[in-house]
């Protein structure tokens, strides 16, 4: 069965500052791997996704995410935080893309500090 | 730009009452799914539906829980008799096929009294 962990529920940096996002992934088939943002009160939108393609995935708003097989990890990051950014982020993985469930982490909050 | 959208966007009924969440998919997509965010807690899989029927479903998915296409373009989660645990977010998805992403509607937040 898949699982998602992610390390840190909540993470706290300073406005300009690296944002690093950790997600650990567990599934016995190559997975197809998801970072989504939930702003308050609002739906979850994709930031990006990894298909199998390019192991440095690149998404909306500077957030990039870099598969490691060796690691089992898709961590997210963005080189300069905006207060923008406030928002809890979901990492998930599913086994096929788009046609099945996907298995969420337990979501991380980030904060931005001014 | 093609959304997902859900109604009511918050919900409070009485313990015991019946519940229909209403959401519309994006329109000619085929794979539909309900998740649910209880407060604090991460986003879990209820139910996925294509093709008319449901395809799989998670242990919270118990016969509490119905899903319906009534009409082609509404996509509905019934919850029979509403429990004080079933109070969360509950969001819909829609896939348009098996390489597409799923597209997130803003949720209807349910409290159950």
């Amino acid at each position: 069965a898949q699982s998602v962990t992610q390390l840190g529920s909540h993470v706290s940096v300073s406005e300009g500052a690296l944002v690093l996002l950790r997600c650990n992934y567990s599934s016995s088939v190559p997975p197809y791997l998801f970072w989504y943002v939930q702003y308050p009160n609002q739906g979850l939108q994709l930031l990006l996704k990894y298909t199998s393609a390019a192991t440095l995935v690149k998404g909306i708003n500077g957030f990039e995410a870099e598969f490691k097989k060796s690691e089992t990890s898709f961590h997210l990051t963005k080189p300069s935080a905006h207060m923008s950014d406030a928002a809890e982020y979901f990492c998930a993985v599913s086994l096929i893309q788009g046609a099945q469930k996907l298995v969420f982490g337990q979501g991380t909050r980030l904060t931005i500090n001014p | 730009e093609p959304e997902v959208t859900q109604t009511p966007s918050h919900q409070v009924t009485q313990m015991g009452q019946e519940v229909i969440l209403r959401c519309v998919p994006i329109s000619n997509h085929l794979y539909f799914y309900w998740y649910r965010q209880i407060l604090g807690q991460k986003v879990e899989f209820l139910v996925s539906f294509y093709n008319n029927e449901i395809s799989e479903k998670s242990e919270i998915f118990d016969d509490q829980f119905s899903v319906e296409r009534p009409d082609g373009s509404n996509f509905t989660l019934k919850i029979r008799s509403t429990k004080l645990e079933d109070s969360a977010m509950y969001f819909c998805a829609s896939v348009g096929g098996a390489t597409d992403t799923q597209y997130f509607g803003p949720g209807t937040r349910l409290t159950v009294l």
